[in-house]
C-alpha cells in the first residue's frame, strides 16, 4: 500500500526566510508519480508539480524548488525568500502507474505561516 | 477554458439525509475522481471513474456512490447522512495519471 507521510503539522517563519516542507513516501510500484499541490483558505487545490519515479533531476521553478531522491524516498519542497502569499496548507500525494488515471494519495499537510 | 467546476459550493443536510454533488471535469478529460477532506486532515481518496467505468474506490461505505455520464461530468452521492460526513468533497479530473490532477473547488458539506 502506499503511504504519504510529511511530519511538519506546522512551520511559521517571517518573510523572506527560506522554508523547507519535508515528503517521505512508501509505494512498492517501480513506476510512480509524486505531487505538490497548494491549498489555500478558499480551499482549492493548487497543483504545483509532478514528477514521475524515472525523473531524480531537481526542479526549479522561480522562488520554489524541488529535491527528489530515490534512495531516501523523499521529496522535499523549499522556498526561497517566502512570502506572505505563500501561506497555505501544503501537500505531498503519491499516484501509481494507471494509464486511466490513478488515486492520489495524500500526506496530511504541513500548514505554512509567513509572517511579515 | 473552464476549470473543474463543482456544486453547490455549500450544502448544509440533516442527519439521515441523501446528499448529490456534481462535477464537470475540464473539456476532453476522460477521468474523474472524488476525494473528502475531513478539516485538519489530507484528502482522501472516495472514487475514481474513467470513462464512464469504475476504476478505483477507495475505502467508504456503500452510503457511498458515484457515476459518470456520456459527458464525462460526475455525481457523488452519500446516502443516510451522519455527522462525520462532514466535510469539504472535492472533485479532480485528468487525462491520465502521466498529465497530473486538477482540482475543483470543493462543495463544502456540513451535516447537522
Amino acid at each position: 500500500a502506499q503511504k504519504v507521510t510529511q511530519a511538519q503539522t506546522e512551520i511559521s517563519v517571517v518573510e523572506k526566510e527560506d522554508v523547507t516542507l519535508d515528503c517521505v513516501y512508501e509505494t512498492r510500484d517501480t513506476t510512480y508519480y509524486l505531487f505538490w499541490y497548494k491549498q489555500p483558505p478558499s480551499g482549492e487545490l493548487v497543483f504545483l508539480i509532478r514528477r514521475n519515479s524515472f525523473d531524480e533531476q531537481n526542479e526549479i521553478s522561480g522562488r520554489y524548488s524541488w529535491n527528489f531522491q530515490k534512495s531516501t524516498s523523499s521529496f522535499n519542497f523549499t522556498i526561497t525568500a517566502s512570502q506572505v502569499v505563500d501561506s497555505a496548507v501544503y501537500f505531498c500525494a503519491l499516484s501509481e502507474d494507471n494509464n486511466a488515471g490513478n488515486m492520489l494519495t495524500f500526506g496530511g499537510g504541513t500548514r505554512l505561516m509567513v509572517k511579515p | 477554458d473552464a476549470g473543474v467546476t463543482q456544486s453547490p459550493t455549500h450544502l448544509i443536510k440533516t442527519r439521515g439525509q441523501q446528499v448529490t454533488l456534481r462535477c464537470s471535469p475540464i473539456s476532453g478529460h476522460k477521468s474523474v475522481s472524488w476525494y473528502q477532506q475531513v478539516l485538519g486532515q489530507g484528502p482522501q481518496f472516495i472514487f475514481q471513474y474513467y470513462e464512464k467505468e469504475e476504476r478505483g474506490r477507495g475505502n467508504f461505505p456503500d452510503r457511498f456512490s458515484a457515476r459518470q455520464f456520456p459527458n464525462y461530468s460526475s455525481e457523488l452521492n452519500v446516502n443516510a447522512l451522519l455527522l462525520g460526513d462532514s466535510a469539504l468533497y472535492l472533485c479532480a479530473s485528468s487525462w491520465g495519471a502521466d498529465y497530473g490532477y486538477t482540482f475543483g473547488s470543493g462543495t463544502r458539506l456540513t451535516v447537522v
